[in-house]
């Protein structure tokens, strides 16, 4: 069955430093999609990207989505302590299978 | 902003017994999802619900599952038996568009069950 892999699986940077994380499927995607889950909260959609090549940009964050719609990254420049979380990928494939990654987890020290 | 609601916010219950976590999807979405979620791992798929009847359902979603939709708000997630295993937070979600091009998904707070 489908397989997403995201890494790395955690993530420590200081704040100001940049945060890259990388999302990875085993089956062609027709989407991806990111969501961050504060600590004790729930995931909560950030965008979805859907075209072979896309970049997306939100303030900091810019999402890009692979030419093979295999795999996808999400950098976030000039990482603040309220970017503290668990980023997750979650792929869609052409048999409608939807599977979130495992999460990069991310603490920013200030 | 319209939300996802969902009740109770925490379930204890003893192994063996019947639970019913319930939600409350944002009114006008028509696709309804249930996603698990044990102690500090990734968020696992368990059922899509669309137009009354299950659309998708992951492996972990076995016999000891059911979905319902009693009423037009309430959209609920019964486990039959519960395993020490199920313990987890299980989310509910809600999207007004499946298709791959507008299926974003609003997740609800979660129900911590707790199986002793």
């Amino acid at each position: 069955g489908q397989q997403v892999m995201q890494i790395p699986q955690y993530q420590h940077v200081q704040e100001g430093e940049d945060f890259t994380t990388y999302c990875n499927s085993s089956t062609t995607l027709s989407n991806i999609q990111w969501y961050k889950q504060r600590p004790g909260g729930h995931p909560v959609f950030l965008i979805q990207l859907v075209k072979s090549g896309e970049v997306k940009k939100q303030k900091r964050l810019t999402f890009q989505f692979g030419e093979a719609k295999k795999n996808s990254s999400l950098h976030i420049t000039a990482t603040q302590t309220t970017d503290v979380g668990t980023y997750f990928c979650a792929g869609t494939d052409y048999g409608q299978n939807f599977v979130f990654g495992p999460g990069t987890r991310l603490s920013v020290l200030p | 902003e319209p939300e996802v609601t969902q009740t109770p916010s925490h379930q204890v219950t003893q192994m063996g017994q019947e639970v019913i976590l319930r939600c409350v999807p944002i009114s006008n979405h028509l696709y309804f999802y249930w996603y698990r979620q044990i102690l500090g791992q990734k968020v696992e798929f368990l059922v899509s619900f669309y137009n009354n009847e299950i659309s998708e359902k992951s492996e972990i979603f076995d016999d000891q599952f059911s979905v319902e939709r009693p009423d037009g708000s309430n959209f609920t997630l019964k486990i039959r038996s519960t395993k020490l295993e199920d313990s987890a937070m299980y989310f509910c979600a809600s999207s007004e568009h499946r298709d791959s091009y507008r299926n974003e998904q609003f997740f609800g707070p979660g129900t911590r069950l707790t199986v002793l």
